[in-house]
């Protein structure tokens, strides 16, 4: 079966501008979560959807939001983009959230 | 509070000896334990978990994981390395419980090199 997608692989943006990422997760998944991974910071949690709601946030500024759909696809979206949000953004999914994640090849955001 | 400790950054170890990640942790009841490997530019690959039952988990690729739970440790273990094992390693923890729920939280990661 086909694994978690997300678009686009990589992608350059502008200080000051948002960006949306896309993940859809593996089918019959409910549950997808958002990771952050940076050479400073390492992995770090941005959030957790699990049919359409958000179960669970992680410590980051307001910018940072997401959402699911009800046929469990996900987005994120960075507003008002700085400099340190470069980062490669790791989507994964799980079929309840309860029993562990498969992840994405992820999305490496440039801002320059 | 969930965390994991990683505390060697870069583990060096020649082509056919055995290998060791190690990884220590502190969760609140029981543990849910994860080991994810990952290669450049990509994202994590599972490796193993540990939910409950034996102490000694095998996963992919022949690695094994060790749950010591007198210990706090989870460690990742191969009776024979490749040159194809170089990579960076993550120890996770999985929260199972409210504001932790459905969040892992890694390690820092180990940097594993396999000489041939």
């Amino acid at each position: 079966k086909a694994g978690v997608t997300q678009t686009p692989r990589y992608l350059i943006k502008t200080r000051g501008q948002q960006v949306t990422l896309s993940c859809s997760p593996i089918s019959g998944h409910r549950s997808v979560s958002w990771y952050q991974q940076t050479p400073g910071q390492g992995l770090q949690f941005l959030f957790e959807y699990f049919s359409e709601t958000q179960r669970n946030k992680g410590n980051f500024p307001g910018r940072f939001s997401g959402r699911q759909f009800s046929n469990s696809r996900s987005e994120m979206n960075v507003s008002t983009l700085e400099l340190g949000d470069s980062a490669l953004y790791l989507c994964a999914s799980s079929p309840y959230g309860t029993d562990g994640y498969t992840f994405g090849s992820g999305t490496r955001l440039t801002v320059v | 509070a969930q965390s994991v400790a990683q505390p060697e950054d870069q583990v060096n170890v020649a082509e056919g000896n055995p290998l060791t990640v190690k990884c220590t942790y502190s969760v609140s009841g029981n543990p849910y334990l994860f080991w994810y490997v990952q290669y450049p530019n990509r994202g994590l690959q599972f490796l193993l978990k540990y939910i409950t039952g034996d102490n000694l988990v095998k996963g992919s690729y022949g690695f094994e994981a060790e749950f010591n739970k007198s210990q706090t440790s989870f460690h990742l273990k191969k009776p024979s390395a490749l040159v194809s094992d170089s990579a960076l390693y993550f120890c996770a923890v999985w929260g199972v419980r409210g504001s932790t729920l459905g969040r892992l939280y890694f390690g820092r990661g180990t940097q594993l090199t396999v000489w041939p």
